[in-house]
C-alpha cells in the first residue's frame, strides 16, 4: 500500500530556477493538499484541491502553482524559486471530511 | 480567529510514565480533531481522531480526550517508550460546505528518558 508518495525527497535549487513536486496517491481520494513546514511555523497550507479540475489557495500560495487533472496526481510547481521557499514540502491527502494522510516530504533548499 | 495552540513546547518523561500532551483550540465550529506523530525526517503519521460529538476515544496505548465547554484536547499516552520520542501535533478539522480546512498546533516535543 503506497499511499501518498512524494519526489523528490531532495532538492537544491539557485534562485530563480522552476522546479515541480510530484505528488500521487492510490487510494482514490478526493482531497489532496500541499503544505509547508518551517522550524516554529509548524505546517501551513499552500494550495489543496477537493478534485480532479478543482484547485484553491490556501494559507502561503504565492510563488506556487498546481493543478489537478488526475484524481492521483497533485504536483506543486515553482516558477521561479526563492531563498524564502526553503522549506519542508509534504503532500497531503483525504476522503472529505476524514484523516489527512502525508507524504514523506520533499527538503527543498533555494540557494 | 481561529488558532490551535499547544501548551508546553517540550515535554520529557520518564520510560514507563504516562505522558499527557495538551492542545487548546478556539473554533468552535470544528467538528473534527486529530493528533499526529512526527519523527525526525518522515512525515506526519496519524495516531487518533475524535469527533466532536465524542469526548473520549481510545486507542492503542493512546488516548484521546475531547472538552468542547473549554475548548481542550489532551493526547495521554500509556506506558511512555523511546520510540514515542518525536514531534506531536494537534489538529482541527473544520468545514466549510463541500471543502475541509485543517489547522495545525506548531507541534511539541516529547522526550523519552530512558
Amino acid at each position: 500500500n503506497a499511499g501518498v508518495t512524494q519526489t523528490p525527497k531532495f532538492q537544491v535549487l539557485k534562485t530563480g530556477q522552476s522546479m515541480t513536486l510530484q505528488c500521487a496517491q492510490d487510494m482514490n481520494h478526493e482531497y489532496m493538499s500541499w503544505y509547508r513546514q518551517d522550524p516554529g511555523m509548524g505546517l501551513r497550507l499552500i494550495h489543496y484541491s477537493v478534485g480532479a479540475g478543482i484547485t484553491d489557495q490556501g494559507e502561503v500560495p504565492n510563488g506556487y502553482n498546481v493543478s489537478r487533472s488526475t484524481t492521483e496526481d497533485f504536483p506543486l510547481r515553482l516558477l521561479s524559486a526563492a531563498p524564502s521557499q526553503t522549506s519542508v514540502y509534504f503532500c497531503a491527502s483525504s476522503s472529505l471530511g476524514n484523516t489527512i494522510y502525508f507524504g514523506e516530504g520533499s527538503w527543498l533548499t533555494v540557494v | 480567529g481561529e488558532s490551535v495552540g499547544l501548551h508546553l513546547p517540550t515535554l520529557s518523561v520518564q520510560e514507563g510514565d504516562n505522558s499527557i500532551i495538551n492542545c487548546a483550540y478556539s473554533n468552535s465550529a470544528s467538528d473534527y480533531f486529530i493528533w499526529y506523530k512526527q519523527e525526525s525526517g518522515k512525515g506526519p503519521q496519524f495516531i487518533i481522531d475524535i469527533r466532536s460529538n465524542m469526548d473520549k476515544r481510545q486507542g492503542q496505548r493512546v488516548t484521546v480526550l475531547l472538552n468542547k465547554t473549554v475548548k481542550h484536547l489532551s493526547l495521554q499516552i500509556a506506558a511512555t517508550q523511546p520510540g514515542d520520542s518525536a514531534v506531536y501535533f494537534c489538529a482541527e478539522n473544520s468545514k466549510t460546505g463541500a471543502n475541509s480546512k485543517l489547522t495545525f498546533g506548531k507541534g511539541i516535543t516529547l522526550s523519552v528518558r530512558p
